[in-house]
């Protein structure tokens, strides 16, 4: 089964910086971009951006600047990383896989990764 | 750009049918798919429809997508609602750079 496994909440103080983990399983971690998107508390989804494994990552035009997206296939892992971080950063982060066809939408979703930033 | 329009709330009693809208501001909605995700409190979004009317295998075919030109808008109807349907419900497409783009959400009651 197609497992994407996120690492555990983190609490940052304003200016810092995270980087979550995505840990995939399942299948072919080349085969699909994964994406990264996250929820404000009480809001909706919001979409920051793609990694496709095998290039690099491309960023919603909101993050530009402050995210990365990287992907190690050697341990089929992507990784979501927010500098400058704010208070209005606190949101479940989720990473999500692709569907083979890019088109058909997001197929498979992490458990979800909670950051708090806090003072 | 674009932005999907959805209604904040529905409200509907079980076993009936509620019918959600998601209207593209700019552009055809039927220039690229559009997906349905189903969220639950405390869960993880999961994919009910994706390219317009196609249901996931473990989807009930309660879950209907739809797409209407004259409005340009997409419809996800659910029908003989139980408790278990209710909800929030995303609508999703993408835009010109292949970015993705949700709707704000529907929070279906029932």
């Amino acid at each position: 089964q197609v497992h994407l496994v996120q690492s555990a909440a983190e609490v940052k103080r304003p200016g810092a910086s995270m980087k979550i983990s995505c840990k995939t399983s399942g299948y072919t971690f080349t085969d699909h971009h994964v994406h990264w998107v996250r929820q404000a508390p009480g809001q909706g989804l919001e979409w920051m951006g793609r990694i496709n494994p095998n290039a690099g990552g491309t960023y919603a035009q909101k993050f530009e600047g402050r995210v990365t997206m990287t992907g190690d296939t050697s341990i089929t892992t992507a990784y979501l990383e927010l500098t400058g971080l704010r208070f209005d950063d606190t949101a479940v982060y989720y990473c999500a896989r692709a569907a083979r066809y890019y088109y058909s939408g997001i197929d498979y979703w992490g458990q979800g990764t909670t950051v708090t930033v806090s003072s | 750009n674009f932005m999907l329009t959805q209604p904040h709330s529905v409200s509907e009693s079980p076993g009936k049918t509620v019918i959600i809208s998601c209207t593209r501001s700019n552009g055809s909605i039927a220039s690229t798919f559009v997906q349905w995700y189903q969220q639950r409190p405390g869960s993880s979004p999961t994919i009910v429809i994706f390219e317009g009317n196609q249901r996931p295998s473990g989807v009930p075919a309660r879950f209907s997508g739809s797409i209407d030109r004259s409005s340009n808008s997409a419809s996800l109807t659910i029908s003989g609602l139980t408790t278990e349907d209710e909800a929030d419900y995303y609508c999703q497409s993408y835009d010109t750079n292949n970015d993705v783009v949700f709707g704000g959400g529907t929070k279906l009651t029932v």
